[in-house]
């Protein structure tokens, strides 16, 4: 069965220290992948999306995360990370042409201390 | 543009007790899911609408129900809860096939006692 794997439960880091997120998906053919966020008592939203074309993909707030077809990986990646983004930070897996099956990895709280 | 809206925010219900989460769209969607949220899992798909008048099951479907009522709108009904449905439920809606991103919710806290 298809699954995602994202290894770092739980992540502490100062302001302005460098972000990575891992994801690894286990589906072995043409996939979407996604990472949303979900800041505390807000619902997900959309950070960034891979479909095709340029493995290094940008996002919104400074965000970005590389596929790396080789590894079946997808991590996140921030230079800076501030204190508003704390949150939780989940990747997700469909495969392509259909979006039903969305799989969902269980999710890295990123606590950042001001 | 409202987006997705849920109803109810919160909801605490008896074990066997009936209830019925309501989900609407404004975005003129064609897909619409039901997911369930628990500490250390993720999000994992309960069902799902792939366009209006069709229902398929996702990972969890056992103990729930769902109607797509109409474009806009996609319940699950909980038809005996047990302690085991306490969660968050999140609905969602998407374009439809093509790896569209789906677009969600703000949740329902649902508590099973």
């Amino acid at each position: 069965a298809q699954s995602v794997s994202q290894h770092n439960h739980h992540v502490i880091l100062s302001e302005a220290a460098s972000l990575e997120l891992g994801c690894n998906y286990s589906y072995g053919g043409t996939v979407n992948l996604f990472w949303y966020v979900q800041y505390p008592g807000q619902h997900l939203q959309l950070l960034l999306k891979y479909f095709s074309g340029d493995p290094l993909v940008k996002g919104i707030k400074g965000f970005e995360a590389e596929f790396i077809k080789s590894k079946f990986s997808f991590n996140l990646r921030k230079p800076s990370v501030q204190w508003s983004d704390t949150a939780e930070y989940f990747c997700a897996v469909t495969r392509s042409g259909s979006s039903y099956k969305l799989i969902f990895g269980s999710g890295t709280r990123l606590l950042v201390r001001p | 543009n409202a987006g997705v809206t849920q109803t109810p925010k919160f909801q605490v219900l008896k074990t066997g007790q009936s209830m019925t989460l309501q989900c609407a769209q404004d975005m003129n969607h064609n897909s619409m899911y039901w997911y369930r949220q628990d500490p250390g899992m993720g999000l994992r798909l309960i069902y799902y609408s792939a366009s209006e008048g069709t229902t398929d099951k996702g990972e969890v479907p056992n103990g729930y129900n769902v109607s797509r009522l109409n474009k806009r709108e996609f319940s699950l009904r909980l038809e005996s809860a047990a302690p085991s449905q306490t969660s968050v439920y999140f609905c969602a809606s998407s374009e439809g096939e093509g790896g569209h991103e789906q677009y969600f919710g703000p949740g329902t806290r649902l508590t099973v006692t």
